[in-house]
């Protein structure tokens, strides 16, 4: 296992469109995370996803973005009627949950350009 | 609520310089802390991490100690390198519930030879 792969890299969309962005976790993790990063900030919190339940949702999450993740394995982002103030880079983490968390590892992210 | 401050950069040193980057936080209870780098192009990666009060994380030259009493957890470097540029996160996350991380701003490094 080579770690949270996320795709695609990079996506540039036209505002009003939609996107999706996919995550696929290191196998055996049982908690998935979502942030976005915007320039020159750290990344903040969006959802998370123990196994196939979504257990918390940020503010940060308006109604045009949904997230999934069927079966408990990989999960998607999806943003609706993007707009500018969409642009960012967006993490996926997972980590493994049983007693006490283990530390989170990061995928390279998607960044996304609304245009 | 939970709050992680750094010490705005860009930080620039020589190589061989030692480093000190800051970061202070505000959390209930006992969190957990970390340091994530982030170098050009790519994902975060976890540095090191500590976990409670008094306990040292180090990895490959980087060493921070959790300090309750000033609520900080600074990190230290004796001797940067050309190859340490990056983007450094401190973090943390609260026990039980989401174990979300909570990151500051960010600092960044830039190391000339």
């Amino acid at each position: 296992d080579t770690g949270v792969s996320q795709d695609p890299r990079h996506k540039i969309t036209k505002r009003g469109q939609n996107v999706t962005f996919r995550c696929d976790p290191i196998s055996e993790h049982n908690r998935l995370y979502w942030y976005r990063q915007t320039l020159g900030q750290g990344p903040e919190f969006l959802t998370y996803f123990q196994n196939e339940a979504q257990l918390e949702k940020s503010r940060l999450l308006s109604d045009r973005f949904s997230a999934e993740r069927p079966k408990g394995s990989f999960s998607t982002l999806e943003i609706q009627r993007t707009e500018q103030g969409d642009s960012a880079m967006y993490l996926c983490a997972s980590s493994f949950y049983r007693v006490e968390n283990t530390e989170a590892f990061f995928g390279q992210g998607t960044r996304l350009t609304v245009v | 609520g939970n709050s992680v401050t750094q010490m705005e950069g860009p930080v620039t040193l020589s190589e061989e310089a030692f480093l000190t980057i800051n970061c202070t936080y505000t959390a209930t209870g006992y969190p957990s802390l970390f340091w994530y780098v982030q170098y050009p192009g790519e994902g975060l990666q976890l540095l090191l991490k500590a976990t409670k009060a008094d306990d040292k994380g180090s990895n490959k030259g980087f060493e921070a100690t959790y300090r309750k009493e000033t609520t900080s957890f600074h990190l230290e470097k004796g001797s940067v390198q050309v190859s340490d540029s990056a983007v450094y996160f401190c973090a943390l996350t609260q026990r039980g519930g989401t174990y979300k991380y909570i990151f500051g701003t960010g600092t960044r490094l830039k190391v000339l030879a």
